[in-house]
Order: C-alpha cells, then structure tokens, then sequence
C-alpha cells in the first residue's frame, strides 16, 4: 500500500530564507508526483508536477525534485515570502490507478516571518 | 471562466440528516473528482467521472454515499443519514482530461461539512 510522508510537519522561518520540504513515499510504481499549496479553509492549488520519468521542475521562486528509485522528492523554496505561509501538500498518483487518484501525505505547515 | 465552484462553502446538519453538495467544473474540463479532507490530514480521494459515467469509486465512498454528474457538466455529492465521522471538507477538482495521464488538477474551495 502506498504511503506518503511529509516532513517537517511544521517550519517557520524568518522571510528571506531558502527552505526545502521533504516527501517520502514507499511505492516506486508512480505516474508523477504533484506539489500542492493549501491556504486555510481554501482548496488547494497546483504548483508543480514532476512526470515520472523526470528529474526536477522548476516554476519562479519553487523547485521540485524527484527521486523514484529511492521514493523521495523535495520542494525548494527560494527567498521565502510571508505570502508563501500556507500548508504544502505532495501527492503521488499511482500507476495502474485512475487518472489523479492521488494520495496525499499530511502536509507541512509554513510560515514566513517578516 | 471563474475555476471550480462549491456549494455550499459550510453546512452544518443534524446527526441522521441528508446533505447535498454541488460542484461546477471548469467548463471545458471532462473530468471530476471529490476528494475528503479532515482536519490535518491530506485530502482522500473519493470518486472519479469521466463526462457523466462514474469510473471509480474509493472503498471510503459508503452506501450512504451518492456521486452524480447527470449531464457530464455539474456533479452533485449526496450523503444519507448522516454520521458524525461525516464531518470533513468535501473538495471537487476537474481536469482536461485525455490520454496522457500527466494532468493538472484545479481544486474548488471545498464545502464543510458538520454534523452535530
């Protein structure tokens, strides 16, 4: 079965730094890897997306790695913004399964001090 | 085009209550998905349409659970008899859809759900 991990579960950092967040997950047998951004009470929005068959995606100031072989992967947070405090989810969509049925690991908390 | 829409954002209801949540994908997007999240945890996949058919549906998905999506355009979630383990964010999220499997999803805001 499964499993996705996240860790920390929870950061604060004063604005300005760089920051990585750590995804694990047990199952090597995946589509691709997604990077949510969740803001409280709100849905979650889609920031990156790493195909299986890549290494890394880079999008602005965030940049997402992928290592299959050994079920891990990081977003990488340049120059952290207070705007950038939300709680930031992976999500692994595995083969074999429907189209974006993901499963998510429990998410690390943000937050950017000014 | 406004993204993924939820209604309601909150309800609350009575223990035994049936609630209804409706969801309005993007209008282009084929594909629709619920997914459940309860607090501080990663949200759960539910059920998935491709146009109006119900392709797969979560072992979490009970027989008091109901998915429609009758035209292939919005989908309604029913819940009968409602249970206090109900309580959670209900989140929707529509996809382009086609062959490739890599897609991005655009999630709605959710409707919250409390059962008392």
């Amino acid at each position: 079965k499964q499993e996705v991990t996240q860790i920390p579960a929870a950061l604060s950092v004063p604005e300005g730094e760089n920051l990585v967040l750590n995804c694990s997950f047990t199952d090597s047998a995946i589509y691709n890897l997604q990077w949510f951004r969740q803001d409280p009470g709100k849905g979650l929005t889609s920031l990156l997306l790493i195909q299986s068959s890549q290494r890394e995606q880079t999008s602005g100031r965030l940049n997402a790695s992928l290592d299959k072989s050994s079920g891990r992967s990081t977003l990488y947070i340049a120059a952290s913004q207070p705007g950038d405090s939300a709680t930031y989810l992976c999500a692994v969509c595995p083969l074999g399964g429907a189209t974006n049925k993901l499963i998510f690991g429990t998410g690390t908390l943000l937050a950017v001090q000014p | 085009d406004t993204g993924v829409s939820q209604d309601p954002r909150h309800k609350i209801t009575k223990r035994g209550q049936n609630v209804t949540f409706r969801c309005d994908p993007i209008s282009e997007h084929n594909r629709l998905y619920w997914y459940r999240q309860t607090l501080g945890q990663g949200p759960e996949f539910l059920t998935y349409f491709q146009n109006e058919a119900q392709l797969e549906k979560s072992r979490l998905l009970s027989d008091r659970f109901s998915a429609e999506r009758p035209k292939g355009s919005f989908s309604t979630l029913e819940i009968q008899r409602t249970e206090q383990g109900d309580s959670a964010m209900y989140l929707c999220a529509s996809s382009l859809g086609g062959t490739d499997a890599f897609e991005k999803l655009f999630f709605g805001s959710g409707t919250q759900l409390s059962v008392l």
